[in-house]
């Protein structure tokens, strides 16, 4: 069965800096990889998907994140975080085989500071 | 084009008591799935539905039953609430391929508090 770990459980960054959040995953095949933002009261929106091809793949917001295999890791990056980013994400595992639903990890609450 | 349309949106239940939380999406979607949101644990499926007529467990179905009433609604419920079952319970829905491959949509959440 799939597996997602996020280590990062809350980071504080300022407005104009950029991010970086992990995200590790654990499966046999090849997975299919998300990132969601949930913002305060709100369901999960999606970011951006991984499926196959370029491992680096571009999201809504000026988001994006990178697919390395070797490292079994999926972080999301921004080069510069507005104010309006400040919510919990949320990375996701799926697979075609098996339980046909995505596996979240546990979330990174981000903060930006003005 | 409302999406994934979820009730009610909080409720608060005393231990035992039963009740049942109700979803409708308007995408033609065939997979229907039930998470819940816990403080620290992320998302969890409860039950999920790969297509009308087909229901099957999650990672934390104790205490909960599904239906799939027809393509649109997927309704949870719970027979005797315990205070381990006070959640943000989230309803997705996702198209061709299903829930593995595809995205999920999801519905604003209900907030249940069980005392």
């Amino acid at each position: 069965a799939q597996s997602v770990t996020q280590p990062d459980i809350h980071i504080t960054v300022s407005e104009g800096a950029s991010l970086e959040l992990r995200c590790n995953y654990s499966y046999g095949a090849t997975p299919y990889l998300f990132w969601y933002v949930q913002s305060p009261g709100q369901g999960l929106q999606l970011l951006l998907k991984y499926f196959s091809g370029d491992t680096l793949v571009q999201g809504i917001k000026g988001f994006e994140a990178e697919f390395k295999r070797s490292q079994s890791s999926f972080n999301l990056r921004k080069p510069s975080v507005h104010w309006s980013d400040a919510a919990e994400y949320f990375c996701a595992v799926g697979a075609d085989t098996g339980r046909r639903a995505l596996t979240f990890g546990s979330g990174t609450r981000l903060q930006v500071q003005p | 084009n409302a999406g994934v349309t979820q009730t009610p949106k909080f409720q608060v239940l005393k231990t035992g008591q039963s009740m049942t939380l109700q979803c409708a999406q308007d995408m033609n979607h065939n997979s229907m799935y039930w998470y819940r949101q816990d403080p620290g644990m992320g998302l969890r499926l409860i039950y999920y539905s790969a297509s009308e007529g087909t229901t099957d467990k999650g990672e934390v179905p104790n205490g909960y039953n599904v239906s799939r009433l027809n393509k649109r609604e997927f309704s949870l419920r719970l027979e005797s609430a315990a205070p381990s079952q006070t959640s943000v319970y989230f309803c997705a829905s996702s198209g061709l391929g299903g829930g593995g491959n595809s995205p999920l949509h999801f519905g604003n959440g209900t907030r249940l508090t069980v005392t």
